[in-house]
């Protein structure tokens, strides 16, 4: 089946310096990225979908420049939180779609991040 | 607007005995509607999907959901539980994208 992964699985930074989270679709080309957040013990909230060579469209109260997000190529896809702060630790999992938004999502494992 | 309830977020069963999963969603249109499940490091794997072609819809491992519509209701089920089964659990619905429920944490005891 289609996979997707992440990397890092996990990540510990300060408190204003800013993390990239890499998202890969590794055996077919995602035309539609997807991330989400999830908080401990919660359920998955979707923060923004972003097309190859397009800007993403961010979910309400998702802040873009908190959130930068590219999808430059048809594997890969990137999310940079700036400035991390200790609320931004959470669960980030991306999906990717081949052929649209409205395909099957292929899940990635998921990227813990911590704030200190 | 759309939005799932999962009633319960933990279920503990023994292995061998059936499984139980309860969904219910409200959504304004004709819903997609999905089971997920997720284990420790790995990425969320379909279970299964009702695209409104038959309301008893079977999937992988032994699951299947049946939708409900007059019970809002998209409830999953297996008949006899693996401790392989021992996951998190998500009902999801798709209008433009997906929402999911809270979850519900599948326990197997021996």
């Amino acid at each position: 089946g289609a996979v997707v992964s992440q990397h890092p699985s996990r990540v510990i930074c300060k408190s204003g310096t800013s993390v990239k989270i890499e998202c890969r679709s590794l055996d077919f080309q995602a035309t539609t990225m997807f991330w989400y957040r999830q908080f401990p013990k919660q359920s998955l909230m979707l923060m923004a979908t972003s097309n190859e060579g397009s800007k993403a469209t961010y979910e309400q109260g998702v802040e873009k420049d908190k959130f930068l997000i590219n999808h430059a190529s048809l594997t890969l896809s990137t999310l940079t939180v700036t400035s991390a702060h200790p609320e931004d630790s959470s669960f980030y999992i991306c999906s990717a779609s081949e052929g649209g938004p409205y395909n099957e999502q292929f899940f990635g494992p998921g990227t813990r991040l911590t704030v200190l | 607007a759309q939005s799932v309830t999962q009633l319960d977020s933990h279920v503990s069963v023994s292995e061998g005995t059936p499984v139980l999963l309860r969904c219910n969603y409200s959504s304004s249109y004709s819903p997609s509607l999905f089971w997920y499940v997720q284990h420790p490091n790995k990425g969320l794997q379909l279970l299964l999907k009702y695209t409104s072609a038959a309301t008893l819809v079977k999937g992988i491992n032994g699951f299947e959901a049946e939708f409900k519509k007059s019970e809002t209701s998209f409830h999953l089920t297996k008949p006899s539980a693996h401790m392989s089964d021992a996951a998190e659990y998500f009902c999801v619905v798709r209008v433009n994208k997906l929402t999911f429920g809270g979850g519900t944490r599948v326990l197997v005891k021996p």
